[in-house]
């Protein structure tokens, strides 16, 4: 299977941990986003990579948040100092940059769920 | 700023029933729009999007949905209801004017089929 994957698929943490997710793309995809969803909530978006470059972040990405995609490949994103209001959903999409932007079609991992006790 | 109201957080049919899920959105600028379907535990499967080409858009599955500017809608239907169409259903907006696809989503609607 050659889709999405993110590794851990559950997280259970106490607060003030920190805690990292991993989420490998679809090999040939040069876009990775990040969302979270929180229980009765759809996704909502958090950041967005152009191969290696992070080009957009949400206000919803404080400073406790940090991603990366070194080499444009797999992402990684950390949470630093980890609270209860961080249990959510992570979920990872990718994307082919193919030519109209908005139209392009964004593969979902399985997600990763966080629960910080 | 964009956004996506899907009313009704649960709908329940009968298998064979005819399914609608309703969304409708806001945009200052022509929109895409989308239909994801997430089973448990699961992350997002596309089933249609709405690029302009064509405002009766199919997906897969049997699912089809109807781009109606005038109304701002983008309802999902299907013919006929499958048990396996349980899920929850997401409908996404996304702004045709920007470098990347920043998909808003809107809250949910739980599909419910009974035999």
């Amino acid at each position: 299977d050659t889709g999405v994957s993110q590794d851990p698929r559950h997280k259970i943490t106490k607060r003030g941990q920190n805690v990292t997710f991993r989420c490998d793309p679809i090999s040939e995809h040069n876009r990775l986003y990040w969302y979270r969803q929180t229980l009765g909530q759809g996704p909502e978006f958090l950041t967005y990579f152009q191969n290696e470059a992070q080009l957009e972040k949400s206000r919803l990405l404080s400073d406790r948040f940090s991603a990366e995609r070194p080499k444009g490949s797999f992402s990684t994103l950390e949470i630093q100092r980890t609270e209860q209001g961080d249990s959510a959903m992570y979920l990872c999409a990718s994307s082919l940059n193919g030519g109209l932007p908005g139209g392009e079609e964004q593969y979902f991992g399985p997600g990763t769920r966080l629960t910080v006790t | 700023a964009q956004s996506v109201t899907q009313l009704g957080s649960h709908v329940s049919v009968s298998e064979g029933a005819l399914v609608l899920l309703r969304c409708n959105y806001s945009s200052s600028v022509p929109p895409y729009l989308f239909w994801y379907v997430q089973y448990p535990n699961q992350g997002l499967q596309l089933l249609l999007k709405y690029t302009s080409a064509a405002t009766l858009v199919k997906g897969i599955n049997g699912f089809e949905a109807e781009f109606k500017k005038s109304e701002t809608s983008f309802h999902l239907t299907k013919p006929s209801a499958h048990m396996s169409d349980a899920a929850e259903y997401f409908c996404a907006v996304s702004e045709m004017n920007t470098g990347f696809q920043k998909l808003v989503f809107g809250t949910g609607t739980r599909l419910l089929v009974s035999p």
